[in-house]
C-alpha cells in the first residue's frame, strides 16, 4: 500500500544545531507539504513543493528550508534549530499536476521535536 | 486572510447518540474543505473532501456539508462509538490549506 513516511519519529536537539526531518512518500504525488502544530495555533504551512526542484515559502518559513530532488522526498532543514521551534511537524503529499491543489492532502504520522 | 473556526473546542456526548461539528470561515473564495480526524499523538487522516461545487459528501456513517455563501461547513456523524473519540479538524483550501484548530469529541460509553 501507498503510504507517507515520516523520520525520525522524535528528536531532541540543542539549541543552534542543524536538523534534517525526512519526509518520504510512495503515493507519487507531485505536491508535498510541511506543516508545524502547535497548542493555540492549530497546523501552519512551513513549506511546499509541487514538484521536482520546485519549492516555496509558506507563511511559517523563517529559519526552514527544504529541496526536492525527486518525486518521493520532501526534506524539511532546520539551519540552526532554536527552542522556539520545538513542536510537532507533519508531511503531507497530493495528487496534483501543474501546481493544482483542489485533491485531499494525505499526512504523515509526524516528527515530535524538542530544541533545548 | 482566511480565518477557520470550529466550535466547540471540546465535546462529550453519551455513545449512540448523533451529533454535528461545526466549521466557520471567513472568505468563501475556497476550491473545496477538507475535514480530518486526529488521534492522540498521530497524523491526520483525511476523513471527507467536498469541492467548492458540492452541497455535502457521504462516507459511513460520516456526513459533511458545505455552504459557501454562508461560510459555514458541518460534520455529521451518526450513532456515535467510543472509537470516534478523536480531535476532528476542518481545512478550506485556497492557495493553501487553512485549519481550524479542531474540536476534540469524547463518546462516553
Amino acid at each position: 500500500d501507498a503510504e507517507i513516511t515520516q523520520s525520525p519519529r522524535h528528536k531532541i536537539t540543542e539549541t543552534g544545531r542543524q536538523v534534517t526531518l525526512a519526509c518520504h512518500q510512495t503515493w507519487n504525488h507531485n505536491n508535498m507539504f510541511w506543516y508545524r502544530q502547535d497548542l493555540g495555533h492549530g497546523l501552519r504551512l512551513i513549506h511546499y513543493s509541487y514538484g521536482v526542484q520546485d519549492t516555496n515559502k509558506g507563511e511559517v518559513s523563517d529559519g526552514y528550508s527544504v529541496s526536492r530532488s525527486n518525486t518521493e522526498d520532501l526534506p524539511l532543514t532546520l539551519e540552526s534549530a532554536a527552542s522556539s521551534q520545538t513542536s510537532v511537524y507533519f508531511c503531507a503529499s497530493q495528487q496534483g499536476i501543474g501546481g493544482t491543489i483542489n485533491n485531499e492532502q494525505f499526512f504523515g504520522p509526524g516528527t515530535r521535536l524538542t530544541v533545548l | 486572510k482566511q480565518e477557520v473556526t470550529q466550535i466547540p473546542a471540546a465535546l462529550s456526548v453519551p455513545e449512540g447518540e448523533n451529533l454535528v461539528l461545526n466549521c466557520s470561515f471567513t472568505d468563501s473564495a475556497i476550491y473545496n474543505l477538507q475535514w480530518f480526524r486526529q488521534d492522540p499523538g498521530k497524523g491526520l487522516t483525511s476523513l471527507l473532501l467536498i469541492q467548492s461545487s458540492q452541497r455535502e459528501q457521504t462516507s459511513g456513517r460520516l456526513n459533511a456539508s458545505l455552504d459557501k455563501s454562508s461560510g459555514r461547513s458541518t460534520l455529521y456523524i451518526a450513532a456515535s462509538q467510543p472509537g470516534d473519540s478523536a480531535t476532528y479538524l476542518c481545512a478550506v483550501c485556497y492557495e493553501k490549506l487553512t485549519f481550524g484548530t479542531g474540536t476534540r469529541l469524547t463518546i462516553i460509553p
